[in-house]
């Protein structure tokens, strides 16, 4: 079975700061697709970025990249340039290619932002 | 917009009495979710709909049930609600890669029961 693993409950980092969230995951499979989500203190889980894993290019979003390394089976997200708005719980995610209706997900790292 | 919506936001319920919480999307996902979120955990996966078929995890409670009358929406019952039971209840939906959709899933903003 698969499991992903964020080992940093919590993380704290300044404004305009770069944080990297750490997430490895283990899996038998070699096609699958990985995700961070962000729940803020509302609550609603939004997804900040997807990675395919045939992909080697790493993805970005704006401020937000990942460090996806394969054969580690590790799947970091970089945050640039953070600001309060980024304060929430990040979730990383995992999700067969070829079961396509569930998705696993870590334990989440809480991350605050300081002024 | 497109999106998942959740009544109601807050639901209080006492104990033992059965509570109904609903979930609509707009966005023709073919895919359902039912999640249970306790503070400061990850989303734990009761059961989902693929189509019409329910897909129940196997250490999901019997107090929990739930429907799928039509593609838009969907019902988690819980029937006996306990003091373990009082949560943040997530919906969420996707489109399968079947039907040449995303991989994603789409969430509600939640609804939050607490129980007497």
């Amino acid at each position: 079975a698969q499991t992903v693993t964020q080992s940093q409950p919590e993380m704290s980092v300044q404004e305009a700061e770069t944080v990297t969230l750490s997430c490895t995951y283990d899996t038998s499979e070699s096609d699958y697709y990985l995700f961070w989500y962000k729940q803020p203190p509302s609550r609603q889980m939004i997804l900040v970025i997807r990675q395919e894993a045939y992909k080697q290019q790493n993805a970005t979003e704006n401020r937000f990249s990942v460090n996806f390394q394969k054969a580690a089976k590790s799947f970091s997200l970089k945050i640039s340039d953070s600001q309060l708005g980024d304060a929430a719980m990040y979730f990383c995610a995992y999700r067969s290619a070829d079961r396509d209706d569930k998705i696993i997900f870590g334990k989440g790292t809480r991350l605050h932002i300081l002024p | 917009d497109a999106m998942v919506i959740q009544n109601p936001r807050y639901q209080v319920t006492q104990f033992g009495k059965p509570v109904t919480l609903s979930c609509s999307q707009t966005l023709n996902h073919n895919v359902m979710y039912w999640y249970q979120q306790k503070s400061s955990q990850a989303p734990k996966l009761l059961f989902h709909y693929y189509d019409k078929d329910f897909n129940n995890e196997a250490d999901t409670p019997d107090n929990f049930q739930s429907r799928r009358p039509n593609t838009s929406f969907c019902f988690l019952d819980i029937r006996s609600p306990g003091l373990g039971d009082a949560a943040m209840y997530l919906c969420a939906t996707s489109s399968s890669f079947l039907s040449s959709g995303t991989d994603t899933q789409y969430f509600g903003p939640g609804t939050r029961l607490t129980v007497l």
